[in-house]
């Protein structure tokens, strides 16, 4: 079964600044995709960026960024420029290219709480 | 408007009451789910729906049920209902044509006293 692991509960950047969350998995599939959510206090969980695994070049979306290693087995997100409007719990999440059954759901990590500061 | 919506947003109920959380979607999307979220779990899988005719267990489906009345429309049911589902309800949706990503609903806050 894959996991997600997010071993920074919290982290904390300041206006304007860069901060780097970071999420591990484990896989023995070659074929799947890994996204970044974020679910800011209103709950809502938005898809801020989603990563193909047989894609070598990671994925940009504005201000934030992956840095994907598959061989490690990591996908990070990079904010950058970060504004107040980025503070929020964000969501490493596994889905495999099967698509089918239940390996077509989300796998969780637990998440990391961003604060952002002046 | 929302492209997935949820009723109620807030709802508290009591030991034993049923209660059914309902969602809808104007994405055209053949797939949906509904996931469970607790603090420090993340969000857990009851059960998913690829078409009106497929309905398939997650895995913490015990305890619940659901119906998908039509594509867009998805129901999640708490037959009797206990205080350990209390948590935040989500319904999501996706596309199968595409790898991009499942897109979620407001949630539901159910509190179960």
């Amino acid at each position: 079964a894959q996991t997600v692991t997010q071993s920074q509960p919290e982290m904390s950047v300041q206006e304007a600044e860069t901060v780097t969350l970071s999420c591990t998995y484990d896989t023995s599939e070659s074929d799947y995709y890994l996204f970044w959510y974020k679910q800011p206090p209103s709950r809502q969980m938005i898809l801020v960026i989603r990563q193909e695994a047989y894609k070598q070049q990671n994925a940009t979306e504005n201000r934030f960024s992956v840095n994907f290693q598959k061989a490690a087995k990591s996908f990070s997100l990079k904010i950058s420029d970060s504004q107040l409007g980025d503070a929020a719990m964000y969501f490493c999440a596994y889905r495999s290219g099967r698509n089918t059954g239940t390996a077509s759901k989300l796998t969780f990590g637990t998440g990391t709480r961003l604060q952002v500061t002046l | 408007d929302a492209d997935v919506t949820q009723t109620p947003r807030n709802r508290i109920t009591k030991t034993g009451k049923r209660i059914m959380l309902e969602c809808s979607q104007t994405k055209g999307h053949d797939r949906m789910y509904w996931y469970r979220q607790d603090p420090g779990l993340g969000l857990r899988l009851i059960y998913y729906s690829f078409d009106v005719k497929d309905i398939n267990k997650g895995e913490i489906s015990d305890g619940y049920s659901v119906s998908r009345q039509a594509q867009a429309k998805f129901s999640l049911s708490l037959e009797s209902a206990i205080p350990n589902q209390t948590a935040l309800y989500f319904c999501a949706t996706s596309d199968s044509r595409t790898g991009r990503g499942q897109y979620f609903g407001p949630g539901t806050r159910l509190t179960v006293t």
